[in-house]
């Protein structure tokens, strides 16, 4: 089985100020690991993806993430936010040996101010 | 591609009402999932599909749930009959196939069962 723990419910950040949403899991078998977000009253969307290889993930609207076996970590990082970043993140994990079962996170706010 | 289409996106019954709801992958999508979203248990897994076959209902709560899969462009989610703690945004996503592929997420019925 797996779980996913992330460690700030809500995180509010300053325009133009750089964000970072933490992300742990454990799993007793190799996972892929996910972003999503959720903009309000819409579906997710993915924002990266870790399948293999390189530990850095760049995703879209300026979000990276690193992944870090040793700490069984996936955290998600921007640089400089927007107000439209405001939204809800989820983490997610899927075994790689599943047709696909996302467990997610319990998801973290980032409300971003002027 | 108009992306996953879900309707109603709202629906306000009364208990004991039946409630269906209704999905429209993406095209060429072979995995159809079905999510429930609530502010108490996050995002749940109730049931996956692939090549219009149920694969994992685990996570369908109780027997008034019941989900079809009929073809491949559409899906439904039955609750027969309903209750308040029914109450909740329930999502429908589509992926290609392979656990490592994105998955599309629908807009959402927000659910509410008086």
């Amino acid at each position: 089985a797996q779980s996913v723990t992330q460690l700030d419910s809500q995180v509010p950040v300053f325009e133009e100020a750089p964000v970072e949403l933490r992300c742990n899991y454990s799993s007793s078998v190799s996972v892929y690991l996910f972003w999503y977000v959720q903009y309000p009253n819409q579906g997710l969307q993915l924002l990266l993806k870790y399948l293999s290889g390189s530990t850095l993930v760049k995703g879209i609207n300026g979000f990276e993430a690193e992944f870090n076996k040793s700490q069984t970590s996936f955290h998600l990082r921007k640089p400089s936010v927007h107000i439209s970043d405001t939204a809800e993140y989820f983490c997610a994990v899927s075994p790689t040996d599943s047709w696909g079962k996302l467990q997610f996170g319990a998801g973290t706010q980032v409300v971003v101010t002027p | 591609d108009a992306g996953v289409i879900q309707s109603p996106r709202h629906e306000v019954t009364e208990m004991g009402q039946e409630v269906t709801l209704r999905c429209k992958p993406i095209s060429g999508h072979n995995s159809l999932f079905w999510y429930r979203q609530t502010m108490m248990r996050g995002l749940e897994l109730l049931i996956y599909f692939n090549n219009n076959v149920p694969i994992d209902d685990s996570g369908m709560p109780e027997d008034r749930f019941s989900a079809k899969m009929p073809n491949a462009s559409f899906s439904t989610l039955k609750i027969q009959p309903s209750e308040p703690r029914d109450s909740a945004v329930y999502f429908c996503a589509s992926s290609l196939n392979r656990g490592q592929d994105e998955q599309f997420f629908g807009p959402g019925t927000r659910l509410t069962v008086l």
